[in-house]
């Protein structure tokens, strides 16, 4: 099984700033990564695919990047309706598994 | 466009099964695998395993295996997921997730809160 490690757990952030989260993957999972962003109450949804590729309708302050085992999510711009808890997700192999998941909260 | 819509919140005793439907719309369901995927409390996301609609075929998280089984009624467009032998750590919401071809999800049902106490 392939671990999934996302960092910080919690990230404070002021609206407008910069936010980047990090992803690990316990051996390479190529580029078959996914982003999600979950709000209380709410189903997952999908923003990044394939490690950098947006998925349709997310904004472009949205952004996906690395390989292997390395990846990130930027924020350019938080705005308020971006403080959330973001997982990433591997989908090289079976099982597929989930980071623990960061927080992004307002500072 | 493409709908996932679920069975309502179960409340269920330790040692009881239960068991969740996933409806599809918009979409062929045989054409793409539906996922299930656990979130306990205040926790994060775990996948349970996928069934392919097409073939009947199946792939449980081993935490699962012996306890899961998914089924399908390509008739009605609907997918199961039942659990057996509840614990009361299986309290979570459930959700069901349509493949893109690849296996990340842009589509997801509303979720299914199942509650085990005695």
């Amino acid at each position: 099984e392939i671990v999934m490690t996302q960092s910080p757990a919690t990230l404070s952030v002021s609206p407008g700033e910069r936010a980047t989260l990090s992803c690990r993957a316990s051996q390479s999972v190529s580029s078959n990564l996914a982003w999600y962003q979950q709000k209380p109450g709410q189903a997952p949804r999908l923003l990044i695919y394939g490690a950098s590729t947006r998925a349709t309708g997310i904004p472009a302050r949205f952004s996906g990047s690395g390989s292997g085992t390395e990846f990130t999510l930027t924020i350019s711009s938080l705005q308020s309706v971006d403080f959330a808890v973001y997982y990433c997700q591997h989908y090289t192999n079976w099982p597929l598994t989930f980071g623990g998941g960061t927080k992004v909260e307002i500072k | 466009q493409v709908q996932l819509v679920q069975s309502g919140a179960e409340v269920k005793k330790p040692g009881a099964s239960v068991k969740v439907s996933c409806k599809a719309s918009g979409y062929t369901f045989t054409g793409y695998y539906i996922h299930w995927v656990r979130q306990a409390p205040g926790q994060g996301l775990e996948w349970v395993g996928w069934i392919n609609p097409s073939s009947g075929g199946t792939y449980y998280e081993q935490n699962f295996q012996g306890r899961v089984t998914m089924t399908w009624d390509t008739s009605i467009s609907t997918a199961y997921m039942e659990l057996s032998s509840l614990r009361s750590d299986d309290t979570a919401v459930f959700y069901c997730a349509r493949d893109h071809g690849a296996s990340y999800y842009f589509f997801w049902g509303q979720g299914t809160l199942v509650t085990v106490s005695s």
